[in-house]
């Protein structure tokens, strides 16, 4: 079963709309970290927000903000008043412990590549 | 700036021919990941080192291997390239395993 969904395999949108980008989890966990990452086409990973289990506040850095709710194990990303230089895959995922000795390991979604069209 | 180094940004190998890429980091973190992955996927984790700890994937081929010789470098030696093995090569390092995950510019490998 997948853990970590991202339903919207593309998303196409005009420069300065908003945009939402959807991550549903599922985990047995009590203790996890939700990470966002953002992949240009130069491939590089970068990182944009880690979230544990037990801070549900919502974030907003500059034009993005986050969504976390548990009780939907969802973690949105919302771009507002998007530009073409946000045009990339983004990577939702969750860290969470796998076997024994507190190995956590990252578990990816499949992406979303979000397109932004001048 | 601290930093996830990657040597070489590309590399051209001929099937069969071993090929070593390497990373270094600046951060001082105490895990080193090595990730693969494939056009239009998610990364997929090859093995990551705990220190010296070495923990290795279970579906990882053999034909990967890895080597973190101190705190600031790590290799991935690819000992019999296929074609199958084309792909872009993400090294990253974290503090701890819970920790968030810096990736370097990766290594786009090709193999003729």
């Amino acid at each position: 079963a997948q853990k970590v969904t991202q339903a919207q395999t593309e998303i196409s949108v005009v420069e300065k709309e908003d945009v939402t980008l959807d991550c549903v989890y599922e985990t047995r966990d009590t203790t996890y970290y939700l990470f966002w990452y953002k992949q240009p086409p130069s491939g590089e990973l970068v990182f944009l927000i880690r979230r544990n289990s037990f801070d549900e506040q919502n974030e907003i850095s500059g034009r993005y903000s986050w969504n976390f709710q548990k009780s939907t194990s969802s973690f949105n990303f919302t771009i507002t008043a998007s530009q073409v230089v946000d045009s990339a895959v983004y990577f939702c995922a969750l860290s969470e412990e796998v076997g024994v000795d507190s190995n956590y390991q990252l578990i990816w979604g499949a992406g979303t590549k979000l397109i932004i069209k001048p | 700036d601290a930093m996830v180094i990657q040597n070489p940004r590309y590399q051209v190998t001929q099937f069969g021919k071993p090929v070593t890429l390497s990373c270094s980091q600046t951060l001082n973190h105490n895990v080193m990941y090595w990730y693969q992955q494939k056009s239009s996927q998610a990364p997929k984790l090859l093995f990551h080192y705990y220190d010296k700890d070495f923990n290795n994937e279970a579906d990882t081929p053999d034909n990967f291997q890895s080597r973190r010789p101190n705190t600031s470098f790590c290799f991935l030696d690819i000992r019999s390239p296929g074609l199958g093995d084309a792909a872009m090569y993400l090294c990253a390092t974290s503090m701890g395993s819970t920790d968030t995950q810096y990736f370097g510019p990766g290594t786009r490998l090709t193999v003729l």
